[in-house]
């Protein structure tokens, strides 16, 4: 499986864009990149996923270079609510075995 | 439709006992995962079951087992309970084989090993 490398933690205000951006060098043919989101004592919870280009849905988007070695992943105009952990995955995309990383522990600030 | 459902959310044991962690996959669901999660060690999967059988293993001793009933329904069991086994115990459903699959998680049972 894939390696990945993401910020610890990362800072930002209301109604600003947070970037979060995730190496992955040794990314496979078959895999995709994902990222879920976690809130304290609660499971994670799906946000995004892609394989190559960009990929957007009502909640962020989802860059992806040609050669997929790194994404990043984009959140509009965050909100206090926006607090969480958020974790980059490489893997096959189902859904039923997934390597998680540490994550990037994002604050949002008022 | 309704979600992951995890029983009990939190749960208080003795070093040495034993417990058992129900899950609910969302309807139509067949692979149910479990995953481990510590402050030290992160999230870490730890089995996954499809129609009843084990199909994935993550690195964990003999002490946790698992097993899926008929209607897709999943307990997990922790035999002679180490303080170190204190951790928020997740589950996951999904739809294995799909393209673009997402997992589904529950709540989450608070296990402490007192």
């Amino acid at each position: 499986l894939a390696k990945t490398t993401q910020p610890i933690s990362m800072d930002s205000y209301e109604g600003q864009e947070v970037n979060i951006t995730c190496s992955h060098n040794n990314i496979a043919t078959n895999d995709y990149i994902t990222w879920y989101q976690q809130f304290p004592s609660q499971g994670p919870r799906f946000i995004i996923q892609g394989y190559k280009t960009k990929v957007t849905n009502e909640v962020a988007s989802l860059f992806i270079p040609a050669d997929r070695k790194s994404s990043t992943l984009s959140l509009p105009r965050v909100s206090l609510s926006d607090t969480a952990v958020y974790y980059c995955l490489v893997g096959e995309a189902a859904g039923n075995k997934l390597t998680f990383g540490g994550g990037t522990r994002v604050l949002v600030k008022p | 439709k309704a979600g992951v459902t995890q029983t009990p959310r939190y749960l208080i044991k003795t070093r040495g006992q034993q417990v058992t962690l129900s899950c609910s996959p969302i309807s139509g669901h067949r692979s149910v995962s479990w995953y481990q999660q510590t402050p030290g060690q992160g999230l870490q999967f730890l089995f996954e079951y499809f129609s009843e059988t084990q199909r994935n293993k993550g690195n964990f001793p003999g002490r946790f087992s698992g097993r899926q009933f008929s209607n897709s329904r999943s307990e997990m069991n922790v035999s002679t309970l180490e303080l170190g086994d204190s951790a928020l115990y997740l589950c996951a459903s999904s739809h294995p084989g799909q393209p673009n699959t997402e997992a589904f998680f529950g709540q989450g049972t608070r296990l402490t090993v007192v």
